[in-house]
């Protein structure tokens, strides 16, 4: 089945810093990824959609010159968090829609914990 | 606007007892339903979905969940639950024909198992 791989699922980083997460399709091309993040104790809330060879969407709060979204090839996306804050703490999961599975097929990957110090 | 209500923040059952987490949503046209399970710090499992055809869909893990548009309701459900199952369970919407295609979660609900 399909496989979207997600890196680091760890990471730790002081503040100030940026990080960049990876979401890579194994096994489609997905010509549109996800993000999310999902805070403690609390549901996955869209932060943007990548779109292959464009600019992605933003959802309403997201700043996006925080949340750097590329998406250069066909599975490939990364999301850098720029000059991180210890509020941006949180799981951030993306996820792949496989164009050969219709419109239900979603796949995410495993998750990236990021801890800002 | 699309919505998905889960109404059980945290479930506790006995091991070999049946369960049956609650999921309604709330869209106009034909919704493509999904249930995850998610273990601590992990990523999102997928257990089950509808997007047509029979009502009564079977899953991984012996889940099942029943589809009811009268009610608007895609409930989990599960005979026997076994120790492994405790975790937080989503369940999402998508909208393909929507603005983005993405999927939209409930709140979860976090399944506890008794020995």
């Amino acid at each position: 089945g399909a496989v979207v791989s997600q890196h680091p699922s760890r990471v730790i980083c002081k503040s100030g810093t940026s990080v960049k997460i990876e979401c890579r399709s194994l096994d489609f091309q997905a010509t549109t990824m996800f993000w999310y993040r999902q805070f403690p104790k609390k549901s996955l809330m869209l932060m943007a959609t990548s779109n292959e060879g464009s600019k992605a969407t933003y959802e309403q709060g997201v700043e996006k010159d925080k949340f750097l979204i590329n998406h250069a090839s066909l599975t490939l996306s990364t999301l850098t968090v720029t000059s991180a804050h210890p509020e941006d703490s949180s799981f951030y999961i993306c996820s792949a829609r496989d164009p050969g599975q219709g419109a239900s097929g979603y796949t995410f990957g495993s998750g990236t914990r990021l801890t800002v110090v | 606007a699309q919505s998905v209500t889960q109404p059980d923040i945290h479930i506790t059952v006995s091991e070999g007892a049946s369960l049956e987490l609650r999921c309604n949503y709330s869209y106009g046209a034909t919704p493509y339903l999904f249930w995850y399970v998610q273990s601590p710090g992990q990523g999102l499992q997928l257990l089950l979905k509808y997007f047509s055809g029979d009502t009564l869909v079977q899953g991984i893990k012996g889940f099942e969940a029943e589809f009811k548009r009268s009610q608007s309701s895609f409930n989990l459900r599960k005979p026997s639950v076994h120790w492994s199952d405790a975790a937080e369970y989503f369940c999402a919407v998508g909208a393909y024909g929507g603005s983005q295609g993405n999927l939209i979660f409930g709140k979860g609900t976090k399944l506890s198992v008794k020995p």
